[in-house]
């Protein structure tokens, strides 16, 4: 079975600084991998999905993330974040023809100060 | 285009009550996704339909627990005899025919519960 730890459950950052929300996956094949994003009050989004090819994936509103076989890792990454980026973000795997059986992680909540 | 509808979107009951929680996916999505997500946890998934059909509801929590998409549209999730224990959002998500596999889902704000 699949799964995927979120080590960081809360992270702040100003305004303008980067971001990086870790993410470390367990599984005996390589998965698919995804981070969703659930702003207050909303649905959760997909924000960006991997499935094979190049291990960096570009997403929505400027965030990417990168794969690593090596270490069974799938990292998000901004930039430099504005505050309408404070959200919950979760990273989450699944396997193909599993029916999207989706595994989340806990989440981690981000807060970007002014 | 409308997005997954959720309802209610709020309850509050005592222990031993049902409730229901009604959803709406988005036209001509096939497959159809009952999460749920204790507060300040990642959702688990209880049950999955493609059409009407059950694919999926090994991962519901007891017999109190049920689901139905009847038509293979909307849906249906009861909770019979609630218990302090199922306080969490209900969250509903559907994929288009063919999204299922590759992990697209497309979610509701969800339904959140209180068991007091």
């Amino acid at each position: 079975a699949q799964s995927v730890t979120q080590p960081d459950a809360r992270v702040t950052v100003s305004e303008g600084a980067s971001l990086q929300l870790r993410c470390k996956y367990s599984s005996s094949v390589t998965p698919y991998l995804f981070w969703y994003v659930q702003y207050p009050r909303q649905g959760l989004q997909l924000l960006l999905k991997y499935y094979s090819g190049d291990p960096v994936v570009q997403g929505v509103n400027g965030f990417e993330a990168e794969f690593s076989k090596s270490n069974s890792s799938f990292h998000l990454r901004k930039a430099s974040v504005h505050w309408s980026d404070s959200a919950v973000y979760f990273c989450a795997v699944s396997m193909w023809g599993t029916g999207s059986k989706l595994s989340f992680g806990k989440g981690a909540k981000l807060t970007v100060s002014p | 285009e409308a997005g997954v509808t959720q309802s209610p979107r709020y309850a509050v009951l005592q222990e031993g009550q049902a409730v229901s929680f009604w959803c709406d996916p988005i036209s001509g999505h096939d497959t159809l996704y009952w999460y749920q997500q204790p507060r300040d946890q990642g959702p688990q998934l209880l049950v999955y339909f493609r059409d009407e059909a059950v694919i999926d509801n090994s991962q519901l929590p007891s017999d109190r627990f049920s689901a139905v998409r009847p038509k293979g549209t909307n849906s249906t999730l009861k909770i019979q005899s609630a218990k302090q224990g199922d306080t969490a959002t209900y969250l509903c998500a559907s994929s288009f025919p063919g999204g299922a596999n590759t992990g697209q889902l497309y979610f509701g704000e969800g339904s959140k519960l209180t068991v007091l």
